[in-house]
């Protein structure tokens, strides 16, 4: 069974602090890793996207993935009230079309 | 719109009716993706579309669910004989490429179909 582990949460931090947001994968077949943004009610919103080991950058959001641990995080910088939502971490499944895996979420929230 | 979009929003069915789910994708997407969410859950793998071929259905729950792209745009999943445990909101996602290619590209979603079965 392939699997996507995140913590659950939540996970709490002040207006302005860095949030780290983590997630281990089982698939060592997985080439593309994602993270989504979800508001309650709401679709997933594509944050960002790694392909290759090292960070990646967009703004206020880093992601991270070593392959060699299995393991992908999302960190965001300078917390808004507005980042408050649930975080999906999504792998591709290595043998299949291209559906996604993903793990459960974390629940983030930004106190003002 | 620009966005993938899905309908009914809400749907609200007796045990035992069957449903009908809607989903259009945004324009010129190749592949279609459903997924499943259950309350407090990440969405889960249903069925893959590439244009009109349906490729995978490993992630059918049961024969009670069909999906279908007869056209290679607009798809429908149905649920017959519908269970309470079909409960849940159904995504839709597409992305422009196809075949090989299409584990490096980001899925879009829609808002989904929260379906409620009494």
């Amino acid at each position: 069974q392939k699997e996507v582990e995140q913590n659950s949460g939540p996970l709490s931090v002040p207006e302005g602090a860095i949030a780290s947001l983590n997630c281990t994968y089982s698939d060592r077949g997985s080439q593309s890793f994602f993270w989504y943004r979800q508001y309650s009610g709401k679709s997933p919103e594509l944050i960002m996207f790694i392909y290759s080991n090292g960070d990646k950058e967009d703004g206020r959001f880093t992601a991270q993935l070593n392959k060699a641990s299995q393991y992908v995080s999302l960190l965001i910088r300078d917390s808004q009230p507005s980042d408050s939502a649930t975080y999906l971490c999504a792998v591709n499944d290595g043998g299949s079309q291209g559906n996604l895996i993903f793990g459960k979420g974390t629940k983030l929230s930004v106190k003002p | 719109g620009a966005g993938v979009s899905q309908s009914p929003r809400y749907k609200v069915a007796k045990r035992g009716q069957d449903v009908a789910l809607r989903c259009d994708p945004i324009s010129g997407h190749v592949s279609l993706f459903w997924y499943q969410q259950a309350l407090g859950q990440g969405p889960e793998f249903l069925t893959y579309f590439q244009n009109e071929a349906q490729l995978d259905k490993s992630g059918l729950p049961s024969d009670r669910f069909f999906a279908e792209r007869p056209e290679g745009s607009v798809s429908t999943l149905k649920i017959q004989r519908t269970q309470q445990e079909d409960s849940a909101v159904y995504l839709c996602a597409s992305s422009p490429v196809g075949g090989g290619r299409i584990g490096n590209q980001p899925q879009h979603f829609g808002d989904g179909t929260r379906l409620s079965i009494l």
